[in-house]
């Protein structure tokens, strides 16, 4: 069972578009959730989160927003650059952090 | 500088030895965690340990084993009972109270022949 899901395994975008990945989870006890930016052979590193009592949290280009009662949230990236070239994992957290549920990942790709 | 070290970042080992993969923290983190990553799959939990000679199952535990002897140490072994050995293997850590991200370390590529 599935609990956090990243439905678009690549996406394409233009530099200076915005990127915009999506994240949809099932369980509603999860009340913290993180994207995570990841390039092969290394290990994840964080970029954002956003705790269930906001719908909104900004950090210069990203953008997390967070629909609750839709179960979704989403990452936005503006403007994008080529650098941001990588694979995206949304994480959600019910507990205390660190146990954290990831999804499949979203491979990201800018094109100058 | 603070951080998660694992080792080796390459590992090669042959079908049905155990092998153990290292990883140590400086960050006086309480929690520690084993996530596994295969293509397509996101990251997946083998073991998490909150606290000193305490240590959880995650979801596919099976066919794996890990310590926490030190606060600083979680090595996770790789049985030959684990039936598809061969990943990227990421270990993790987090403050145990009122924590927010977890942080990773490099990664250990496993290739089991």
């Amino acid at each position: 069972d599935q609990q956090v899901k990243q439905n678009s395994p690549s996406l394409s975008v233009q530099e200076g578009r915005i990127s915009i990945l999506n994240c949809d989870y099932t369980n509603s006890m999860f009340d913290y959730f993180l994207w995570y930016k990841k390039y092969p052979a290394e290990g994840p590193t964080f970029l954002i989160s956003i705790s269930s009592i906001k719908d909104k949290n900004e950090d210069g280009r990203f953008t997390v927003f967070l629909n609750k009662s839709a179960k979704h949230l989403s990452l936005h990236i503006v403007p994008s650059q080529p650098g941001d070239s990588a694979v995206y994992f949304c994480a959600a957290s019910a507990d205390w952090a660190g146990k954290l549920i990831f999804g499949q990942g979203t491979e990201l790709s800018v094109k100058p | 500088d603070g951080g998660i070290t694992q080792s080796p970042k390459y590992l090669f080992r042959k079908e049905g030895q155990n092998v153990t993969l290292s990883c140590e923290q400086n960050l006086n983190h309480d929690a520690m965690y084993w996530y596994r990553q295969d293509p397509g799959q996101g990251l997946r939990l083998i073991y998490y340990s909150q606290i000193v000679n305490d240590f959880q199952k995650g979801d596919i535990a099976e066919g794996y084993s890990v310590s926490r002897e030190k606060k600083e140490s979680f090595p996770l072994t790789v049985t030959s009972a684990q039936k598809n050995p061969t990943a990227f293997y990421l270990c993790a850590s987090s403050i145990r109270e009122g924590a927010t991200e977890a942080f990773f370390g490099q990664g250990t590529r496993l290739t089991v022949v």
